[in-house]
């Protein structure tokens, strides 16, 4: 099992870019997190998904959509990119205790 | 108020001593806690969880305070390996098993 799988994982993108980071994960989990982590600081959470088809606002959504077509991926499209925005970002998945997290991808916007 | 509260450090310990971390959450309907281990620009992984009856595991012992809202993770017999960032972290109420994360607290082994 590959668990969860993020790419990129390095990006720079220039301010009103756009482009989505990639998340799968292959243990049939059905809770499913997006998390940015800004440098000495806790990650906070952007969007989050309980199922297919069923995705939600965490605490920072703004400037991120999200999509749950199917149980394995959890996209995370940035439309209009912001130096805000530079940060690195972690999936993250569960059953129901303990999440497994992917590798991250370090986003920087110029 | 913060919803959950670390001290940052660092911490900078010899190989072999004690060291604790102490951390406060504010939501007193959180249902679970937990510590993860996130090494430089590496994720997050989960450590232990924490009971209020305690969780030992090796070196390491976790404790829970409900009344006080309050956890805590000791290190007994630090080793170099254990240089990293703990998170305390908090899951909320709900059915979505949403974690709240600490700004993290650094620690530092040294010979």
């Amino acid at each position: 099992n590959a668990g969860v799988t993020q790419t990129p994982k390095f990006r720079i993108l220039k301010i009103g870019q756009s482009m989505t980071l990639q998340c799968t994960q292959d243990m049939n989990h059905n809770y499913m997190y997006w998390y940015r982590q800004d440098p000495g600081m806790g990650l906070k959470l952007i969007y989050y998904s309980v199922g297919a088809g069923i995705t939600d606002k965490g605490e920072v959504p703004n400037g991120y959509n999200v999509s749950r077509s199917t149980t394995e991926d959890f996209p995370l499209r940035l439309e209009l990119a912001a130096p805000s925005q530079t940060s690195v970002y972690f999936c993250a998945s569960t059953r129901d205790y303990g999440y497994t997290f992917g590798s991250g991808t370090r986003l920087t916007v110029v | 108020r913060k919803e959950v509260e670390q001290d940052p450090g660092p911490f900078n310990v010899p190989e072999g001593a004690t060291v604790a971390f102490n951390c406060t959450y504010s939501n007193s309907a959180s249902q679970s806690f937990f510590w993860y281990r996130q090494d430089c620009r590496k994720e997050p992984k989960l450590l232990m969880s924490v009971y209020s009856s305690g969780n030992e595991d090796g070196r390491f012992t976790a404790q829970l305070n409900r009344a006080s809202q309050y956890i805590s993770l000791l290190i007994r017999d630090s080793k170099l390996s254990d240089s990293a960032t703990y998170l305390c972290v908090v899951e909320g109420t709900g059915t979505a098993s949403k974690l709240t994360f600490g700004t993290g607290t650094r620690l530092q082994v040294t010979l």
